[in-house]
């Protein structure tokens, strides 16, 4: 079973339409830390934003939200009134011990999200 | 400069070739890590540098060698590879190893070709 499952390969929508992005983790550690990075076309992945385990608090920050549920073990991603420039690919990951000494980071297999004029 | 920077962003080379990819890294940074993206594929962790000492090698072929002199840099050294080794390869940094809750920051890539 994959860690960090984001189940949406591609998403297309027309700009100012709002999207969500879905992301499901597995681990089975307690202390444990969430991102979603953006890679646009140029190729550098870009942090967007952290979560550790223990903050459940929802965020907002501009048009971007995101929705951390530890009950549904999901970190979803939203973008309100989309615009062009939101196009790229979004990727989730965890950062986990997972038994082993040193933290690793583990991300999913990406969303291209595709906003249209 | 600023961020991270790698060079070359683009690299086409024959499978009996021998090239370099470089990182730099303008933080301040104590880790430095290497990536592989391909297509369709989550990116996979390579290496891993915590204070230029080789924390994590995650079982890549030999024929990737990396290097990391200081702190700021970070080098791939890559010979005799195969077409299936074509790929983005990605260099991040971040305030060191230790902890999971630091964020990275990447490079924007080299885009390698093996012909």
């Amino acid at each position: 079973a994959q860690k960090v499952t984001q189940a949406q390969t591609e998403i297309s929508v027309v700009e100012k339409e709002d999207v969500t992005l879905d992301c499901v983790y597995e681990t089975r550690d307690t202390t444990y830390y969430l991102f979603w990075y953006k890679q646009p076309p140029s190729g550098e992945l870009v942090f967007l934003i952290r979560r550790n385990s223990f903050d459940e608090q929802n965020e907002i920050s501009g048009r971007y939200s995101w929705n951390f549920q530890k009950s549904t073990s999901s970190f979803n991603f939203t973008i309100t009134a989309s615009q062009v420039v939101d196009s790229a690919v979004y990727f989730c990951a965890l950062s986990e011990l997972g038994g082993g000494s040193n933290y690793k980071l583990t991300f999913g297999k990406g969303t291209l999200l595709t906003v249209n004029p | 400069e600023t961020g991270v920077t790698q060079t070359p962003r683009h690299l086409v080379m024959g499978m009996t070739n021998k090239k370099s990819l470089k990182c730099e890294q303008h933080l301040g940074h104590n880790a430095m890590y290497w990536y592989k993206q391909s297509a369709k594929k989550p990116l996979e962790l390579m290496f891993v540098y915590n204070f230029k000492e080789q924390t994590e090698n995650n079982s890549v072929p030999s024929r990737f060698s990396p290097e990391c002199p200081n702190s700021s840099h970070l080098f791939l050294h890559l010979h005799t590879l195969q077409p299936e080794d074509s790929a983005l390869y990605l260099c991040a940094s971040s305030p060191q190893r230790t902890s999971g809750s630091y964020e990275q920051y990447f490079g924007p890539g080299t885009r390698l070709t093996v012909t």
